[in-house]
């Protein structure tokens, strides 16, 4: 079965540094591009950026580029989506997500991790 | 980057209607439009891709239409199961943006 298995929820205070990470079991995962996608509470998606595991190749929303890092490492089939400084706006659930076609950057999300939960409060 | 325009943003139907979502781009896509499901409390789920294909395991119920900058989702008979924040994404070019949503209730 292809799956995605993301970590568990966090709750932070305003400053610290956090690391999320997300499997991929059932697939190459170095031959497809994975994404991450952010919801705040109550709001709709919003696409964060994309790594092609297999070379570490990543490209950014403008809107998020700068305030996070999306790294992968292959040897363990695992993404990561990391802050150096968290803020109270950035509470929300964060999905990975694997792209629909194989090595197709610009794709419809076809597997969805389950979600990370991460809360920034003081 | 190119903006997605999803109308209604929620709408009231009763179960068997006939219900379209529109969503227009800034500018046109050509066929890179996806669709997805969200119920509450879920994880998205992808329904179709490349405007008008539909996803493995996604219900006949369920199609999509248009090219260029307008598009449609239209369930030809609402279900209670359909209850939940339907979104549209293009993927023509980064960043690869999503609409607003619409939320689909029952009646």
């Amino acid at each position: 079965e292809v799956q995605l298995v993301q970590s568990g929820a966090e709750v932070t205070k305003p400053g610290e540094s956090l690391k999320i990470s997300c499997k991929g079991s059932g697939y190459s995962f170095s031959s497809y591009w994975l994404g991450w996608v952010r919801q705040m509470p109550g709001k709709g998606l919003e696409w964060m950026g994309i790594i092609y595991p297999g070379d570490s190749d990543t490209r950014y929303s403008p809107s998020f580029q700068g305030q996070v890092t999306i790294s992968a490492d292959k040897s363990i089939d695992t993404a990561y989506l990391q802050w150096s400084s968290l803020k109270a706006s950035d509470t929300a659930m964060y999905y990975c997500a694997r792209l629909l076609f194989f090595g197709e950057s610009f794709s419809a999300f076809e597997i969805w991790g389950q979600g990370t939960m991460v809360t920034v409060s003081s | 980057d190119i903006q997605m325009t999803q109308s209604p943003s929620s709408l009231s139907a009763s179960v068997g209607d006939r219900v379209t979502i529109a969503c227009r781009a800034s500018q046109g896509i050509s066929n890179f439009l996806a669709w997805y499901q969200q119920k509450p409390g879920k994880v998205p789920k992808l329904l179709i891709y490349a405007a008008s294909a539909l996803h493995s395991g996604v219900p006949s119920r369920f199609s999509g239409s248009g090219f260029g900058t307008d598009f449609t989702l239209t369930i030809s008979s609402l279900q209670p199961e359909d209850v939940a924040a339907y979104y549209c994404q293009q993927y023509n070019s980064a960043p690869l943006t999503f609409g607003g949503g619409t939320k689909v209730e029952i009646k």
